[in-house]
């Protein structure tokens, strides 16, 4: 499979800011999805986008497929020291089953 | 009460030893998959099943077997063969990719030591 690059690799914020991180492939994808892992956990999923520009959000949670299908974006507002975590992209391509994942962006939110 | 199992938690190898990792679901879900995680690392995928009593290779299935007999269980067995079987495995479900919609929903995980 694709690895996807994700970015930043790690954040280190207060409680209150925003966070912004992406996911970049070399191809393009026609599927984007966000999870977030707790410590000893499987991911949860946040949010799917399916179509190019299209802007989801969850909450505080915004994601957005990029406009080039190469791309997408997740942001959270008014951060929490809940959101800690580890965040991951994944996407999909034109064909197979599988999904590729980005290594996450590991969050630390400090009150 | 929907959603994905796995068992144990928590799991010790004798190095050797072939070990069975349970994963079961109550979604639904025709498409099951398998994932493997090391530290730093994103998701590697190992097998996935798309439909009953059939099942694909995915990126590192060497030293790893499947079955899929029910709809519900998708059990993965490391074997002997597997040179560093020690990390973090994940076990996913999800609508079939037939249906055009990718998400994946994850059990919470089995950690294998093998010593």
């Amino acid at each position: 499979g694709q690895q996807l690059n994700q970015s930043p690799q790690s954040m280190f914020i207060q409680e209150g800011e925003d966070v912004s991180m992406n996911c970049t492939s070399s191809s393009i994808f026609n599927t984007w999805l966000w999870y977030k892992q707790d410590p000893g956990e499987g991911p949860v999923l946040l949010i799917a986008l399916y179509k190019a520009g299209e802007l989801t959000s969850n909450g505080r949670l915004t994601a957005q497929f990029g406009i080039t299908r190469k791309d997408s974006f997740l942001n959270i507002s008014a951060s929490i020291p809940s959101d800690v975590g580890i965040y991951f992209c994944a996407g999909r391509g034109n064909s197979g089953y599988a999904l590729n994942f980005g290594k996450g962006t590991s969050l630390l939110v400090t009150p | 009460d929907g959603g994905i199992t796995q068992s144990p938690k928590y799991l010790f190898r004798k190095e050797g030893q072939n070990v069975t990792l349970s994963c079961e679901q109550n979604l639904n879900h025709d498409a099951m998959y398998w994932y493997r995680q090391d530290p730093g690392q994103g998701l590697r995928l190992i097998y996935y099943s798309q439909i009953v009593n059939d099942f694909q290779k995915g990126d590192i299935a060497e030293g790893y077997s499947v079955s899929r007999e029910k709809k519900e269980s998708f059990p993965l067995t490391v074997t002997s063969a597997q040179k560093n079987p020690t990390a973090f495995y994940l076990c996913a479900s999800g609508p079939s990719v037939r249906e055009g919609v990718y998400e994946q929903y994850f059990g919470p995980g089995t950690r294998l030591t093998v010593t």
